[in-house]
């Protein structure tokens, strides 16, 4: 079965500083996606970046970027430029790419939170 | 485009009451989910269904129903509610596999409490 794990149950940045989320995770498979969703305090799951394990390019939007190493087992998060609506939980998330079932679910890890101190 | 909808967003229940969550897609998805979030734990897999007429336990599903009759709609039931219930509950929905790069969208939570 596979497993996620997010080793820092909290972190702080300062604003316009750079902080990475770390996460590992393990699989048998060889096809899937890791995601890292953002919990803000209103609740809502919001997908932050995406990683299809078949790309090598590590994945980037605007100030996020992913530090994927597939032979690892490793999807570390780097926020750049943090900013005060950056401070959420943030959720590192395995889905596998088979068809079928069970196998889509996604499987999250407990969860960082992330303060921003301005 | 309203994406996933739940209701209620709030709840507070006896011991020992019933009640359904409701959940609505309006996106064509196969794929729907319920997912309960615990304080400071990640979300866990309670039931899916990868079509109408077809549900599957998840991790943790006891004290939990489901059913799926439309594409639109996956409602869970709490039977007899314990306070082990407390917790905030995500209904989601995908496409299967590579069809949509594997996303998840989620609901905005239902906050159930168990007096």
């Amino acid at each position: 079965a596979q497993t996620v794990t997010q080793s820092q149950p909290e972190m702080s940045v300062q604003e316009a500083e750079t902080v990475t989320l770390s996460c590992t995770y393990d699989t048998s498979e060889s096809d899937y996606y890791l995601f890292w969703y953002k919990q803000p305090p209103s609740r809502q799951m919001i997908l932050v970046i995406r990683q299809e394990a078949y790309k090598q390019q590590n994945a980037t939007e605007n100030r996020f970027s992913v530090n994927f190493q597939k032979a690892a087992k490793s999807f570390s998060l780097k926020i750049s430029d943090s900013q005060l609506g950056d401070a959420a939980m943030y959720f590192c998330a395995y889905r596998s790419a088979l068809y079928g079932g069970a196998t889509n679910k996604l499987i999250f890890g407990t969860g960082t939170l992330l303060a921003v101190q301005p | 485009n309203a994406g996933v909808t739940q209701t209620p967003k709030f709840r507070i229940l006896k011991i020992g009451q019933s009640m359904t969550l409701q959940c609505t897609q309006d996106m064509n998805h196969n794929y729907m989910y319920w997912y309960r979030q615990d304080p400071g734990m990640g979300l866990k897999l309670i039931y899916y269904s990868v079509g109408a007429g077809i549900t599957d336990k998840g991790e943790v599903p006891n004290g939990y129903n489901v059913s799926r009759s439309t594409t639109e709609d996956f409602p869970l039931r709490l039977e007899l509610a314990a306070p082990s219930q407390t917790s905030v509950y995500f209904c989601a929905s995908s496409y299967p596999g590579q069809g949509a790069a594997g996303e998840l969208f989620f609901g905005e939570g239902s906050r159930l409490t168990v007096l």
